[in-house]
This record gives structure tokens, C-alpha cells and sequence, in this order.
């Protein structure tokens, strides 16, 4: 157990809907990440926060945003769903900005119909 | 930018066998570290192993060692004495260390291992 808690798990939902996933990191850490997974594009960095502020910006669609709130959970937020859209999202932590490794939930695999 | 290139989609090995998964990565950065991640079936993403650019020692984890050659810019892991819990996809990827950078991680395509009974 990496300390990282995603939820939901699991999620189907239908195109043109919005969906918020969910990330608690390990106690202490600050730097929250968000991955993308999916077949064609291997796995893919979305967007970092930094103890409530956003760091960094990957290859994430407008559609698509992220927070963290002040007790450091971090959620991403998915609206206009697409088919493309099906993927593993994982989120990830560590406790500092830079030089240290994340560590990674279990994903949310999420399924658009 | 960075790049990570994994360029065998899968491997096999016998159980108690010796396998190497191989890694090549592009950077003009002088400082970044490199690591492996392990993928099982639960999806999990688990940290293997890490190697800093500025060691010229191989990381070694018990029975995972890595070969990082910095001048050919290529980071392969060797497994030995291979079980079947090592079964997985295997992730190489690449992080800056550059002072102000963030600690995003650009992955390669990954491996595919199966440890053969």
C-alpha cells in the first residue's frame, strides 16, 4: 500500500458528461500529480500541485481540470466526455516539489460509454 | 525535451532466471534521475528501483540491479533469480533535478515480462 487513496475505482458514465475524481496523498506529502494511462498514449503527465497551488502543466485537455484544497487532497475534474476519454488515471505524491520520487494510487479506471 | 524509449513491447523469462529489460533516454539535462516502476495486474504502479545521474554507482534492491551507462544514455534493470510475482509491465522513466523543476516523470512505453513456471 503506497499510502496514495483514489476514489472511485471504478467509474462508467456516458459521453458528454462530467465526472471528479478523487485523490488523498500520503500524511505530509505536498506535491499532488495526476497521470493519464491509456493504450495509445501510454501514460501521460496531466498536471502537479504544490501544497495548493498548480506547478506544472502536462498534456491536459481544456476540458479537463484539477485542484488541490487546503488539507492537500487533490480532485480532476472531466467534463464533455468523450469516448477518448477511457482511461486509467493515477495520481501521485511526494512530499516535496522536486528530487523526490512519486508515489502512486491505484488508479481510477474510468470508462466512457 | 525528454524522451524515453523502451523499445521491446515484451519479454519472457524462466522462473529463477536472469532477465534484462532495456532503457534509453534523450536529455540535454546534466541532472535528472531515472527509475524503474513495476505495473502488475492490480495496476499498481510500484517504485522498483532509482538511480541519480551524479552516482556513478548501479543502484541495486535486493534482487533488481540496474546498468546505467550516462554517456550511451541508457538505463537498463536486471532482474535475477526471476518469480512468478514478477510478472508485470515495467516502466522506465526520466525526472529533472534541475533546480526549479518540477518532479514530473515522462515514461517510456513500457515491457511486458511474464516469468514462465
Amino acid at each position: 500500500d503506497s499510502g496514495v487513496t483514489q476514489t472511485p475505482k471504478h467509474l462508467i458514465t456516458a459521453t458528454g458528461q462530467r465526472v471528479t475524481l478523487r485523490c488523498s496523498p500520503r500524511s505530509g506529502d505536498l506535491s499532488v500529480y495526476w497521470y493519464q494511462q491509456s493504450l495509445d498514449q501510454g501514460l501521460q503527465f496531466l498536471i502537479q500541485y504544490y501544497n495548493g497551488e498548480e506547478r506544472a502543466k502536462g498534456n491536459i485537455l481544456e476540458r479537463f481540470s484539477a485542484q488541490q484544497f487546503p488539507d492537500l487532497h487533490s480532485e480532476l475534474n472531466l467534463s464533455s466526455l468523450e469516448l477518448g476519454d477511457s482511461a486509467l488515471y493515477f495520481c501521485a505524491s511526494s512530499p516535496t516539489n522536486m528530487n523526490t520520487e512519486a508515489f502512486f494510487g491505484q488508479g481510477t479506471r474510468l470508462t466512457v460509454v | 525535451a525528454q524522451t524515453v524509449t523502451q523499445s521491446q513491447p515484451e519479454m519472457s523469462v524462466q522462473e529463477a532466471e536472469t532477465v534484462t529489460l532495456s532503457c534509453t533516454y534523450d536529455t540535454s539535462e546534466n541532472n535528472y534521475y531515472l527509475f524503474w516502476y513495476k505495473q502488475p495486474p492490480s495496476r499498481q504502479m510500484i517504485l522498483v528501483i532509482r538511480q541519480e545521474a551524479y552516482k556513478q554507482q548501479n543502484a541495486t534492491e535486493n534482487r533488481f540491479s540496474v546498468n546505467f551507462q550516462k554517456a550511451a544514455k541508457s538505463f537498463s534493470l536486471k532482474i535475477s533469480d526471476s518469480q512468478l510475482g514478477d510478472t508485470a509491465m515495467y516502466f522506465c522513466a526520466f525526472m529533472k533535478g534541475s533546480e526549479g523543476a518540477n518532479s514530473k516523470l515522462t515514461f517510456g512505453k513500457g515491457i511486458t515480462l511474464s516469468v514462465r513456471p
